[in-house]
């Protein structure tokens, strides 16, 4: 069964060192999508992406994040300059469609992200 | 705004009890509603949806649950938990036009034997 996959699945970073988090969604899929889950707290929405260019962002998603689909298959997330409070889980989600009721968002494991 | 609020951040119950996790949102107008699982270190997976149709939707696992409007709810049933059961739970949401999750906090659920 397909499925959407994640590396690391856990990175350790020096807070202001720039970090990529890599995805590969579900090959015939659309839409990309980021959210980040910080410990005890709710899985949260960051950015979504389509077509080459982000579709919705949250208020999360500011100048330190970008995203980029670099070749067919990777999609990846950003972050310029860590702070500790960037410490959390971050999902890579996909689906083939977007809106409507058959738009099954399918969720990757998630990469720890730790910034000392 | 959307929201989801989860009642209860764990439950226990014991083998082959009920299994009830309450989730209610807040919505200007019904959203799609969903339930997925996480078991440890891995990703979320969709337990069941609402979107259309009949109110009450079942899902994997024997895992059910039941669309309310009039108490905007959409708790998640099993009639008989079992030990593989044991995980975290979110409820979420998803706007008819959109594609943002508001996910709520999730129930982490402890099975007894």
């Amino acid at each position: 069964e397909p499925e959407v996959t994640q590396t690391p699945s856990h990175q350790v970073t020096q807070m202001g060192q720039e970090v990529i988090l890599r995805c590969v969604p579900i090959s015939n899929h659309l839409y990309f999508y980021w959210y980040r889950q910080i410990l005890g707290q709710k899985v949260e929405f960051l950015v979504s992406f389509y077509n080459n260019e982000i579709s919705e962002k949250s208020e999360i998603f500011d100048d330190q994040f970008s995203v980029e689909r670099p070749d067919g298959s990777n999609f990846t997330l950003k972050i310029r300059s860590t702070k500790l409070e960037d410490s959390a889980m971050y999902f890579c989600a996909s689906s083939y469609l977007a809106g409507g009721g058959y738009n099954e968002q399918f969720f990757g494991p998630g990469t720890r992200l730790t910034v000392l | 705004a959307q929201s989801v609020t989860q009642l209860g951040s764990h439950v226990s119950v014991s083998e082959g009890a009920l299994v009830l996790l309450r989730c209610n949102y807040s919505s200007s107008v019904p959203p799609y509603l969903f339930w997925y699982v996480q078991y440890p270190n891995q990703g979320l997976q969709l337990l069941l949806k609402y979107t259309t149709g009949a109110t009450l939707v079942k899902g994997i696992n024997g895992f059910e649950a039941e669309f309310k409007k009039s108490e905007t709810s959409f708790h998640l049933t099993k009639p008989s938990a079992h030990m593989s059961d044991a995980a975290e739970y979110f409820c979420a949401v998803r706007r008819v036009t959109g594609n943002q999750f508001y996910f709520g906090t999730g129930t982490s659920l402890t099975v007894i034997p």
